[in-house]
Order: structure tokens, then sequence, then C-alpha cells
């Protein structure tokens, strides 16, 4: 399958820090990326599509200008959380899809943020 | 109503049985159908994708979709405690190419 990379796989911060994290595809071009977010014990919840070259689509009750996504090239999604807060802290997930002819996505590793 | 529903478990099975996992979904236009597994603290990575009625297999897996019934399950034959995780089944929003419903997961053990 596809391989999907992140960076960092850990973050800790202090409270009002912004923190950003990268999502790669290493051997494939991803126009389309998505951003996750896994609370524990809960299922992931979609939190915004990444489309390169273009402004991010949120999904309701995503803050837009709290989560700001970058996608800048066929390989690389950013996701910066802003002023970052302790009920911010979660796993936060990427994924690509592989081509515009599928509808199959593949995750990366994740980053847990943790906010002091 | 979730959209997609998942018995959250836990599913045990001794080490060499079958595993089933359910999973229903409301959206009757859903067309594309897959399984993940996700180990904890890890993310999920794919199993298998279904888009037609009828069974699947690959390899110990078999997907099976009654788009009927809105029902789509997973077996997992000749299991072993490296299958204990938590799989997800994920749904895609009708009329959406994007956009997927995941389930709670079912969390699986398999006793050794």
């Amino acid at each position: 399958g596809a391989v999907v990379s992140q960076h960092p796989s850990w973050v800790i911060c202090k409270s009002g820090t912004s923190v950003k994290i990268e999502c790669r595809s290493l051997d494939f071009q991803a126009t389309t990326m998505f951003w996750y977010r896994q609370f524990p014990k809960q299922s992931l919840m979609l939190m915004a599509t990444s489309n390169e070259g273009s402004k991010a689509t949120y999904e309701q009750g995503v803050e837009k200008d709290k989560f700001l996504i970058n996608h800048a090239s066929l390989t690389l999604s950013t996701l910066t959380v802003t002023s970052a807060h302790p009920e911010d802290s979660s796993f936060y997930i990427c994924s690509a899809r592989v081509g515009a002819e599928t509808d199959t996505q593949y995750f990366g590793p994740g980053t847990r943020l943790t906010v002091l | 109503q979730k959209e997609v529903e998942q018995n959250s478990g836990p599913l045990s099975v001794p080490e060499g049985a079958i595993a089933s996992l359910n999973c229903t979904y409301s959206d009757r236009g859903s067309q594309s159908f897959f399984w993940y597994r996700q180990y904890s603290g890890k993310s999920p990575e794919l199993i298998m994708s279904i888009y037609s009625n009828g069974d699947k297999e690959d390899g110990r897996f078999t997907a099976q979709l009654n788009k009927a019934s809105q029902y789509v399950s997973l077996l997992i034959r000749d299991s072993q405690p490296s299958d204990s995780a938590t799989y997800l089944c994920a749904v895609n929003i009708a009329g959406n190419f994007n956009k997927f419903y995941f389930g709670s997961g079912t969390k699986l053990n398999v006793k050794p």
C-alpha cells in the first residue's frame, strides 16, 4: 500500500503555543489529503479535506482559524494548531487518497498532541 | 441513529477460530466500504475494501456486503493473537467521493 508519514509522532506543548504537524505522501502524489482527530476510545472524526493548491474544506464545528491547513505541494500537507489549549490534546491523523480515480485512503502513523 | 454502527465489544475468540465483525450503515446511497485495523496507540491500517454485494476474500480475511440490508461484515479465519486490535468500519457518504463515516470500532481479543 501507499506510504504516508507524519511528523512529529508526538508533541507536548504549553497552553497558548502553536504546533505544526506535517503529513507527507512518500511514494505517490496526493492531490487530496485529510485530517482526522481521534479522542481516546472514540472513532475518527474528519476535521478537514485538504486539496493541493486550494483552500481546505473544513467540517462543521471545526474552527478554520484555529486549525490552519496548508497543502502547498502534491506530497505535503500541514496542520497548525494555533493557540493550543488542553482540550486540543488528541491524536491527529492524516490520510491521503491515491489518485483521483480511487476513494481508498491510507493513513499516516498519527501525531499525539498533549497540551499542558 | 449513528451513520455507521458497530458493536464495541470486546469480542473474544480463541486462537484458530473465526472472528466475525459486523457493521450496519444508514446511508442507503453509500457505495464504498472499508475495513481498517487499529492497534492501540496507532493509526488505522487498511485491511480491505468492498464495493459490490457478496463476498470478497483476501488471505484470511473475507468482507461481506449486503446493500439491501445495509450490512457489511468482516470474517477473520484462523484468528491469531496478533489480530487482537480494534476494527473500524468506514462507509463513504453518498454523493461525496471524499468523505467517510467511521464506526466506533469493535475491539477483538484473540486468546492464545
